[in-house]
């Protein structure tokens, strides 16, 4: 079966530190692999994308990697922001419409 | 939420009404999509569209339904025979192919009263 899944589902953190957050998937063929950002009751907002021959992507202070082999990937934000509270999901896609697959997020908060 | 708007922004449903979510781009996308998001799971997809006057069934479309007329809007119906429909609805469009990163609206919050 085709699933996603994150890690922590919850996490919080000091204003500027840094974290890493974890995704582990089974989607298979894979196609390629994005991490969004959802702030609550809004909608989500592309952060990354990376396909099977890219191992890692920065976006400002966040920078994804990738492992095809292992299945896995992380987002690590680096001298968090209160404005990075939020909720971070990992979305997989496979070779067509019907194989995006989502995780179910981890929420992310950033205490002054 | 680039150039996607969604309307309203809260919708009460009472039973057996039908009910339509608009959806509407400006982004001259191909695809549009529609989601349901519920506390503890992922993005689960309703219908999506590659094409005007086309549209195919995602993996919970019971209970809904979609059309196609014009490139820039998709509006969805959630219909009586959805028993559940309390959830987040999500519309996304992009450029075509599945591997083009989607792009979302702001939501609809659908309560029953």
């Amino acid at each position: 079966k085709n699933q996603v899944e994150q890690s922590p589902q919850s996490l919080i953190i000091l204003e500027g530190k840094n974290c890493t957050l974890q995704c582990n998937y089974t989607v298979s063929p894979f196609s390629n692999l994005r991490w969004y950002k959802q702030d609550t009751g809004r909608g989500p907002v592309s952060l990354t994308i990376m396909t099977f021959s890219e191992n890692t992507k920065s976006n400002g202070r966040y920078t994804a990697t990738l492992d095809a082999d292992t299945k896995q990937s992380s987002l690590h934000i680096t001298a968090s922001q209160l404005s990075d509270s939020a909720s971070y999901i990992c979305v997989v896609s496979g070779q067509s419409f019907q194989k995006l697959v989502f995780g179910t997020g981890t929420r992310l908060l950033v205490s002054p | 939420d680039g150039g996607i708007t969604q309307s309203p922004k809260y919708l009460f449903r009472k039973e057996g009404q039908n009910v339509t979510l608009s959806c509407e781009q400006n982004l001259n996308h191909d695809a549009m999509y529609w989601y349901r998001q519920d506390p503890g799971q992922g993005l689960r997809l309703i219908y999506y569209s590659q094409i005007v006057n086309d549209f195919q069934k995602g993996d919970i479309a019971e209970g809904y339904s979609v059309s196609r007329e014009k490139k820039e809007s998709f509006p969805l119906t959630v219909t009586s025979a959805q028993k559940n429909p309390t959830a987040f609805y999500l519309c996304a469009s992009s450029a075509g192919s599945y591997q083009e990163t989607q792009y979302f609206g702001p939501g609809t919050r659908l309560l029953v009263l």
